[in-house]
């Protein structure tokens, strides 16, 4: 089955630097690949995701990267603020019906 | 709309107690999947449904039961619960893979 490999577990960064987390996957068949946001006590939140025909999609200050030849994907956040403080999970999956996989989640700390 | 909804909000239990976490979504979203979550280790799926009438298993499914009678609900059953359930439980539902999370339900096991 397919497994979620998600680098690095925890980063701090100062205000207004860059952030970039890096999944890997195993399985060549997934071509959905979404990206959550958790903060302290809430549920995950959907905040971008790329499915395989693409290579990059943005939205304002956060962007993803696809490259499946190597079978990597990254998030990438721009001017980081306090607020994006939280903890990001990658994921991937098939088809709309078969399960979401998902990485084990990365910590990011934004200094002010 | 209420997207998805889970019940309780909090449970303990003691070793070998049963109960249900009730999950309802109001979306007519054929798929449905429990995930606990656990620090370190990210979200693991526990049981996953493609409509009403058909679930399956995912990666951690001792100890737990599910049942999909109807297109909105997807209950999970722990049968005798043990201290290693103690975890955060998230339903969720989605659409062409989109998926959409509930509240969670923090259960203590004693």
């Amino acid at each position: 089955g397919e497994n979620v490999e998600q680098h690095p577990s925890t980063l701090s960064v100062q205000e207004g630097d860059s952030a970039v987390i890096k999944c890997t996957y195993s399985d060549s068949a997934s071509n959905y690949f979404p990206w959550y946001k958790q903060e302290l006590g809430k549920r995950p939140q959907l905040i971008i995701d790329i499915r395989s025909n693409v290579g990059e999609k943005k939205d304002q200050r956060i962007a993803v990267t696809l490259n499946k030849t190597a079978k990597h994907f990254s998030l990438h956040i721009t001017e980081t603020q306090p607020e994006d403080s939280a903890v990001y999970f990658c994921a991937a999956s098939f088809s709309g019906n078969t399960p979401l996989v998902f990485g084990k989640g990365t910590r990011l700390s934004v200094i002010a | 709309n209420a997207g998805v909804t889970q019940t309780p909000k909090f449970q303990v239990l003691k070793t070998g107690q049963s109960m249900t976490l009730q999950c309802a979504q109001d979306m007519n979203h054929e798929y449905m999947s429990w995930y606990r979550q656990d620090p370190g280790m990210g979200l693991r799926l526990i049981h996953y449904s493609v409509g009403a009438g058909i679930t399956d298993q995912g990666e951690v499914p001792n100890g737990y039961n599910v049942s999909r009678s109807t297109t909105e609900d997807f209950p999970l059953r722990l049968l005798s619960a043990a201290p290693s359930q103690t975890s955060v439980y998230f339903c969720a539902s989605s659409v062409d893979s989109v998926m959409y999370f509930g509240p969670g339900t923090r259960l203590t096991v004693t």
